[in-house]
This record gives C-alpha cells, sequence and structure tokens, in this order.
C-alpha cells in the first residue's frame, strides 16, 4: 500500500494526451512538500522527469508537464510517442516518516 | 558525469545478512543527501533508508528499522546498507539515489543491485 496514490494504468494513443494523478494527504502533498515524477523505462533504473511540480530537468521535452493543486498532483503527456511507453511514479516527503514517500506507480501503454 | 555504482547484492538465506555499496563520481558527494530505494519484482518504489552529507541524520523506513543500517564514507564517496535478518520480502533491486535536501528529488540514480532472499 503505497503512501502516495496513483492510478496502475492509463493508456492512449499516438499524438493523444494523457494525465496521471496522484493523490495523497495532509502530511506530504497537502503540507506543501513537492512532488517530483520519474519515469522507469522497462529494464532501467528511475529517471528524473518533472521535479518541484512543475520544472523539467535538461533534456526532457516540454510535451511533459506537471502540476499540483491541494493534496494532489498530476503528470500530463501531451504528443503521446511510443517511446513514453513505461511506468511513471510520483513522489514528495512525508513529515511523519521523514522521508521520501512513492506513488504506486502508473503503467503507460501507448496503444 | 555523475555516476551511482551499486554492488554487493546477490542470494542470501532468510535471516541471512548482505551489505550493499555505492560507488560515487563526478560530483561532490560529501555535499548531497543520500539515499537507498527498493523496488519488489514487478512492484513499484519504496524508499529503504536516508543519510545526511555528514551522517548527522539517519532515517528507516518502519520496514527495515532495526534490521538495517546505513552509513556513507566521504572520503572514498561510498554509501553503505548493512541488511541483517533478511527476510523473503526483502527481495527486491536496491537502488542508491543522491538528493540535495530534504524535500528534494532524487536527481540521480544508480543502475541497481538485485538482492534475493529465499531458502
Amino acid at each position: 500500500q503505497s503512501v502516495l496514490t496513483q492510478p496502475p494504468s492509463v493508456s492512449g494513443a499516438p499524438g493523444q494526451r494523457v494525465t496521471i494523478s496522484c493523490t495523497g494527504s495532509s502530511s506530504n502533498i497537502g503540507a506543501g512538500y513537492d512532488v517530483h515524477w520519474y519515469q522507469q523505462l522497462p529494464g532501467t533504473a528511475p529517471k528524473l522527469l518533472i521535479y518541484g511540480n512543475n520544472n523539467r530537468p535538461s533534456g526532457v521535452p516540454d510535451r511533459f508537464s506537471g502540476s499540483k493543486s491541494g493534496t494532489s498532483a498530476s503528470l500530463a503527456i501531451s504528443g503521446l510517442q511510443a517511446e513514453d511507453e513505461a511506468d511513471y511514479y510520483c513522489q514528495s516527503y512525508d513529515s511523519s516518516l521523514s522521508g521520501p514517500v512513492f506513488g504506486g506507480g502508473t503503467k503507460l501503454t501507448v496503444l | 558525469e555523475v555516476q551511482l555504482v551499486e554492488s554487493g547484492g546477490g542470494l542470501v538465506k532468510p535471516g541471512g545478512s548482505l551489505r550493499l555499496s555505492c560507488a560515487a563520481s563526478g560530483f561532490t558527494f560529501s555535499s548531497y543527501t543520500m539515499n537507498w530505494v527498493r523496488q519488489a519484482p514487478g512492484k513499484g518504489l519504496e524508499w529503504v533508508s536516508s543519510i545526511s552529507s555528514r551522517s548527522t541524520y539517519i532515517y528507516y523506513a518502519d520496514s527495515v528499522k532495526g534490521r538495517f543500517t546505513i552509513s556513507r564514507d566521504n572520503a572514498k564517496n561510498s554509501l553503505f546498507l548493512q541488511m541483517n535478518s533478511l527476510r523473503v520480502e526483502d527481495t527486491a533491486v536496491y537502488y542508491c539515489a543522491r538528493r540535495h535536501g530534504d524535500y528534494l528529488p532524487l536527481d540521480y540514480w544508480g543502475q541497481g543491485t538485485l538482492v534475493t532472499v529465499s531458502s
């Protein structure tokens, strides 16, 4: 049972836009802590995709964007491409655990 | 180039011990909080432990508290995880990852090392 809640899977056709939600509580996202997103391609380590709710590291396409409101956050991917097929994880900080907390992950399938 | 390279994984029996290492290069290791994150086969990511830049602050997930010990050697740019009293449910790929502060992201990850606990 992950501290942050994500849908297990989402899908979309090439070129479409999909969103992945991440719901937390008053001890993590709702407490004002930033949300970060990671992309994990099959068989590889996670890679930072979005940091500080809506910032992209160098090299991440602007097709990826993030937002946060209240106790939830969202990752949006526009102009879907086959190479976007991966698992996506949200992460925040939890004051009751004194450490990072993750969502359960969402598998994106590009149809 | 930032590099984190884990080692020390393998097959161990329940109740056994294992020590993981993470060799860091390409950045000022002593300036970063270091973390261990694990991923059980087919499952999601689970934070295991964190150690602050000078080892002042150390935290563990409840699932490993009292069994695992995190440490670091800043002179050797190395991070360690001593795992004792291993359980079947500790089977996972263990990643080391760096973080510049409590609320900041895990911006670089190693490739991971597989720990299998089985009789």
